[in-house]
């Protein structure tokens, strides 16, 4: 089985100041990892995702995640937050191999990061 | 980029009655579908796999003659909530894989749906 633990479930920080929202998880497979950003009563558009290349994964808006096997983490940065960053982000990880579980998504439970001017 | 279209947005029914939520890709198809709910300040989990031509896979704990699952086409995939009930309301998410597309990539998501039932 797998499963996701965000580490805060709320951050804030000022603008203009680095972001850092945390992510652990678990896997008996080789997993896949994404972040999503969702907005308020919006779907979930992805910010990027590691699917066993590099493990510095670069993504939209800014932001960048480090997958770190020997830590289990995939936490999700970004140098200097944009009022517009704020909304709530989803870690997940999607199970590659192997039994009922292949391909499922599996979420963690959020982090709402507030952004102040 | 891949979109899928997700309606309605919101809708409001009286207790007792169905609701159809419809989900498309718009430029790619999709063999397999997924359909989450997400309470408040909750995150997203999985009720079912949509599968084009074949019967929805429900995750343990979800009623499948309560949510009704059709995937008739690659492009379509519709969600129906019968016989609603307060408990119900809640955000309902589809998201779609491009088939032809390769495992690496991501699923897209619909825009949600926010069911009330009163």
């Amino acid at each position: 089985a797998q499963s996701v633990t965000q580490l805060d479930s709320h951050v804030s920080v000022s603008e203009g100041t680095p972001v850092l929202l945390r992510c652990n998880y678990s896997s008996s497979y080789s997993p896949s990892l994404f972040w999503y950003v969702q907005h308020p009563n919006k779907g979930l558009q992805l910010l990027l995702k590691y699917t066993s290349a590099a493990t510095l994964v670069k993504g939209i808006n800014g932001f960048e995640a480090e997958f770190k096997k020997s830590e289990t983490s995939f936490h999700l940065t970004k140098p200097s937050a944009h009022m517009s960053d704020a909304a709530e982000y989803f870690c997940v990880v999607r199970v590659n191999a192997g039994g009922t579980s292949y391909g499922k998504l599996t979420f963690g439970q959020g982090t709402i990061l507030t952004v102040h001017p | 980029g891949a979109v899928v279209s997700q309606h309605p947005s919101w809708v409001i029914c009286k207790s007792g009655t169905s609701v159809k939520i419809e989900c498309r890709s718009l430029d790619f198809q999709a063999t397999t579908m997924f359909w989450y709910r997400q309470f408040p300040k909750q995150s997203l989990m999985l009720m079912a796999t949509s599968n084009e031509g074949s019967k929805a896979t429900y995750e343990q704990g979800v009623e499948k003659d309560k949510f009704l699952i059709n995937h008739a086409s690659l492009t379509l995939s519709t969600l129906t909530v019968t016989s609603a009930h307060p408990e119900d309301s809640s955000f309902y998410i589809c998201s779609a894989r491009d088939t032809g597309a390769g495992f690496a990539y991501g699923y897209t998501f619909g825009s949600g749906t926010r069911l009330t039932v009163v």
